[in-house]
């Protein structure tokens, strides 16, 4: 069992739909949770960066951390063509490294 | 500013032969990492710089994988006699302050090198 777990999708919404990504982990020492979005053939860049339990909302994105359960999840609001991408969820405590799921691909239709 | 950047952004390597992939961090970032990513899976971690000093090499798959960052900016990613399953993405990253300074680290990525081993 991997230390990350995510779908990899893909997953296919209209433009405009509520998109919910979630991640698993099972290394309950994980203190920070990073959600990163990757295009084809580019570099993953950072969108949300979370410490410990709660929500953090940041436009229409919203991450959300909850430590009992060992999940984390993106929301996209009134999602667009351009949020296509694959969505990496990554973790680490505190001056270790990190460690990424597999990602989910996603893709908006217009 | 400029981001990381990244040469070549793809090599195809003949099974055994030696290649060599550079990162240019941003200007003035303490910490440089190097990670592999497999199509369809997430980076996994490979080595980590401290300026010139290698502090973590725990993520190398074997001892054909060999990195440096002599003057504490660019580094290189060398990988010896290549083998089939080292075709991958490898991604350089890096980060302003050193790991464990700082509580929220954030890393910023180049675009990768598509490294395809025949």
């Amino acid at each position: 069992q991997k230390e990350v777990e995510q779908d990899p999708g893909p997953l296919s919404v209209p433009e405009g739909a509520i998109v919910s990504l979630n991640c698993t982990y099972s290394n309950s020492a994980f203190q920070y949770f990073m959600w990163y979005r990757q295009y084809s053939r580019k570099g993953p860049e950072l969108l949300m960066y979370t410490y410990s339990s709660g929500n953090k909302e940041d436009g229409r994105f919203t991450a959300q951390v909850d430590k009992s359960s060992k999940y984390i999840s993106l929301f996209i609001r009134d999602s667009q063509p351009s949020d296509s991408a694959t969505y990496l969820c990554a973790m680490n405590n505190y001056g270790q490294n990190f460690v990424f799921g597999p990602g989910t691909r996603l893709s908006v239709l217009p | 500013g400029a981001g990381v950047s990244q040469s070549p952004r793809y090599k195809v390597a003949k099974r055994g032969q030696d290649v060599a992939l550079r990162c240019d961090p941003i200007s003035g970032h303490v910490s440089l990492f190097w990670y592999q990513q497999a199509l369809g899976q997430g980076p996994e971690f490979l080595t980590y710089f401290q300026n010139e000093a290698q502090l973590d090499k725990s993520g190398l798959p074997s001892d054909r994988f060999f990195a440096e960052r002599p003057e504490g900016s660019v580094s290189t990613l060398k990988i010896q006699r290549t083998q089939q399953e080292d075709s991958a993405v490898y991604l350089c990253a890096s980060s302003l302050a050193a790991r464990g300074q700082v509580y929220r680290e954030t890393q910023y990525f180049g675009p990768g090198t598509r490294l395809l081993v025949l």
